[in-house]
């Protein structure tokens, strides 16, 4: 099975911009979770979508936003964007089991976003 | 809230030595405890999880864990260290009453494990 994929790998911006991530689950999975990694902050949740619904927003201001399709795939917006946006943005997927809490997410290999 | 602290930066350690990377945790019910691996420029890679039963949790790439209520911990260990086992570690909490059942995983800060030969 094909992991979790992500489109750009790479990307390079300016201040101001708006940017769109682009996520691929694993194939079956329903629920999609995006992280924003960066050396002062760590791995930060920023949303999780699951049949299109947003299920948990993190601590992050309104210029992030997010949107699932029906077929899973997602893509996260960063609109405005700042120095500090730049980043290592991961997606992660797992199966979307209803209110149980005890899945693995699996992730993919990020998109680095450089905000200049 | 949920948290997870790893008090170690970087752990050093012999190849063929045994390793221990060090987390605990902090939630208010009962945690899921997730242990993830990252190599540089890659995503993270699952290792192993505690969700119920057995204390001693075994995982991939020959890596354990034990859950402790009392003490509050979750470390990760392995009987034998590789060269290639060095890596960036993150331990991760998720509270399942916190997160409505979601997937929200708060995760710890890293551990950068070297081994040498």
């Amino acid at each position: 099975k094909a992991g979790v994929t992500q489109t750009p790998r790479y990307l390079i911006k300016t201040r101001g911009q708006q940017v769109t991530l682009s996520c691929s689950p694993i194939s079956g999975h329903r629920s999609v979770s995006w992280y924003q990694q960066t050396p002062g902050q760590g791995l930060q949740f920023l949303f999780e979508y699951f049949s299109e619904t947003q299920r948990n927003k993190g601590n992050f201001p309104g210029r992030f936003s997010g949107r699932q399709f029906s077929n899973s795939r997602s893509e996260m917006n960063v609109s405005t964007l700042e120095l500090g946006d730049s980043a290592l943005y991961l997606c992660a997927s797992s199966l979307g089991l209803p209110g149980t809490g005890r899945e693995t997410q699996y992730f993919g290999p990020g998109t680095r976003l450089l905000v200049l | 809230a949920q948290s997870v602290a790893q008090p170690e930066d970087q752990v050093n350690v012999a190849e063929g030595n045994p390793l221990t990377v060090k987390c605990t945790y902090s939630v208010s019910g009962n945690p899921y405890l997730f242990w993830y691996v990252q190599y540089p420029n890659r995503g993270l890679q699952f290792l192993l999880k505690y969700i119920t039963g057995d204390n001693l949790v075994k995982g991939s790439y020959g890596f354990e864990a034990e859950f402790n209520k009392s003490q509050t911990s979750f470390h990760l260990k392995k009987p034998s260290a590789l060269v290639s086992d060095s890596a960036l570690y993150f331990c991760a909490v998720r509270d399942p009453i916190l997160t409505g059942g979601g997937n929200k995983l708060t995760f710890g800060t890293g551990t950068q494990l070297k081994v040498e030969l």
